[in-house]
């Protein structure tokens, strides 16, 4: 079955710094990606949805300055938390839609700014 | 616009019980409903699907059925194990909404041995 791997699992840094998380398609083309964050014991909350080669689009509130999404193939998205602090601290979440439209997510992002 | 409605966790049940979790939609036109699972510490894994009324969608003793006339998609197991705690979600996906997916809160179960 399709396959999303997300990495990196966990990952802690220091406040002022920026973070990459990356979300790839093994055996399926993604044309749609999409970033969730989720909150201890809630739901998931959408960020952004990117399509192979175009900007994202990010759903209100979120900063697009903050948070950085590059969708270069049809395999590989990725997100980038910039000057991280700690209030950014979460689970990031990713998913991807392929031609079938079913969605697969990765395994999530265990984010710490200390 | 689409929402999804699902009971408040946190469930607690013991090993072999019968678990219902309710969830109830909002969506024009006919979605698709599905049902998720979240392992601690994992993103979601996909547990059933209906995309049609009436489909019952089943999966690893699992069982859903697309009720239009109640707008329900309640996730049923006849004998719960201590292997099933997680969270589970319920979601839809409409056309009106993209076909994107539309999230419950989330109900967490706990299952005692």
């Amino acid at each position: 079955g399709a396959v999303v791997s997300q990495h990196p699992s966990r990952v802690i840094c220091k406040s002022g710094t920026s973070v990459k998380i990356e979300c790839r398609s093994l055996d399926f083309q993604a044309t749609t990606m999409f970033w969730y964050r989720q909150f201890p014991k809630q739901s998931l909350m959408l960020m952004a949805t990117s399509n192979e080669g175009s900007k994202a689009t990010y759903e209100q509130g979120v900063e697009k300055d903050k948070f950085l999404i590059n969708h270069a193939s049809l395999t590989l998205s990725t997100l980038t938390v910039t000057s991280a602090h700690p209030e950014d601290s979460s689970f990031y979440i990713c998913s991807a839609r392929g031609q079938g439209n079913g969605y697969t997510f990765g395994s999530g992002t265990r984010l710490t700014v200390v | 616009g689409d929402s999804v409605t699902q009971m408040e966790g946190p469930v607690t049940l013991s090993e072999e019980a019968f678990l219902t979790i309710n969830c109830t939609y909002t969506a024009t036109g006919y979605p698709s409903l599905f049902w998720y699972v979240q392992y601690p510490g994992e993103g979601l894994q996909l547990l059933l699907k209906a995309t049609k009324a009436d489909d019952k969608g089943s999966n690893k003793g699992f069982e859903a059925t697309y009720r239009k006339e109640t707008t329900s998609f309640h996730l049923e197991k006849g004998s719960v194990q201590v292997s099933d705690s997680a969270v589970y979600f319920c979601a839809l996906s409409g056309y009106n909404a993209g076909n994107m997916l539309t999230f419950g809160g989330g109900t967490r179960l706990m299952v005692k041995p």
